[in-house]
């Protein structure tokens, strides 16, 4: 399934860097998520882009920062991290007009702080 | 968001039929039951959903209750690749757009 794509699989980052993560959907969605699942917890919203428009920001903090451009293109950037922002990072989008409101996922980039 | 409960983990040999619960006391007249899984290291995906009427397609079979309060997810036979968490979700029509709200699912381990 390449509806969604996520760039990078995985990612090691010090705390003091800055890196992005990309992600991409080809299906012609016009809504774009961004879920966390840390080890052992269920995936937990942090972000929602409507049209193009932050709809939802999950209490995440600020050194996670969206992105959305456009429809088809979603980033989250990240920068002075803590080693307990380690976890799974999964973009999803799905078509607002889509009457079984399905949420199509990417395979998600593994992110590691050190 | 009305809650659902569901074991938190099942097993099942190859080829057999797999039943997996879930519980959903409090669903609410306009909510639709959605069932999503995620296989090791991907993200989910997903599985199946409906009303009120019993469901088939070509992954597996959604069965409901008559009072709505649970349901349950029919695997016809099961396959080394079908291991996964299986959540079962509950979604009002108006919520498109919105996050899921998942629970801890039930793991679900075939062998062979």
């Amino acid at each position: 399934e390449t509806g969604v794509t996520q760039t990078p699989r995985h990612l090691v980052m010090g705390m003091t860097n800055k890196k992005s993560l990309k992600c991409e959907q080809h299906l012609g969605h016009n809504a774009m998520y961004w879920y966390k699942q840390s080890a052992k917890k269920p995936l937990e919203l942090m972000f929602v882009y409507s049209l193009e428009e932050r709809v939802e920001n999950n209490s995440v903090p600020s050194r996670f920062s969206p992105e959305c451009p456009n429809s088809s293109h979603l980033f989250l950037h990240l920068h002075t991290l803590q080693p307990e922002d380690s976890a799974l990072y999964l973009c999803a989008s799905s078509s607002l007009a889509d009457s079984t409101d399905t949420q199509y996922f990417g395979p998600g980039t593994r992110l590691t702080v050190l | 968001d009305a809650k659902t409960t569901q074991p938190n983990s099942m097993e099942s040999n190859e080829e057999e039929p797999v039943h997996l619960p879930c519980n959903h006391s409090t669903i609410s007249g306009t909510d639709y039951i959605h069932w999503y899984r995620q296989l090791p290291s991907q993200g989910p995906e997903y599985v199946i959903h409906g009303l009120t009427s019993n469901v088939n397609n070509r992954m597996a079979s959604l069965a409901i209750a008559e009072d709505r309060k649970s349901s349950t997810l029919i695997l016809h036979r099961a396959t080394l690749r079908d291991a996964a968490v299986y959540y079962c979700i509950l979604r009002d029509w108006s919520q498109a757009g919105t996050a899921l709200i998942f629970g801890k699912g039930t793991t679900l381990s075939v062998s062979s």
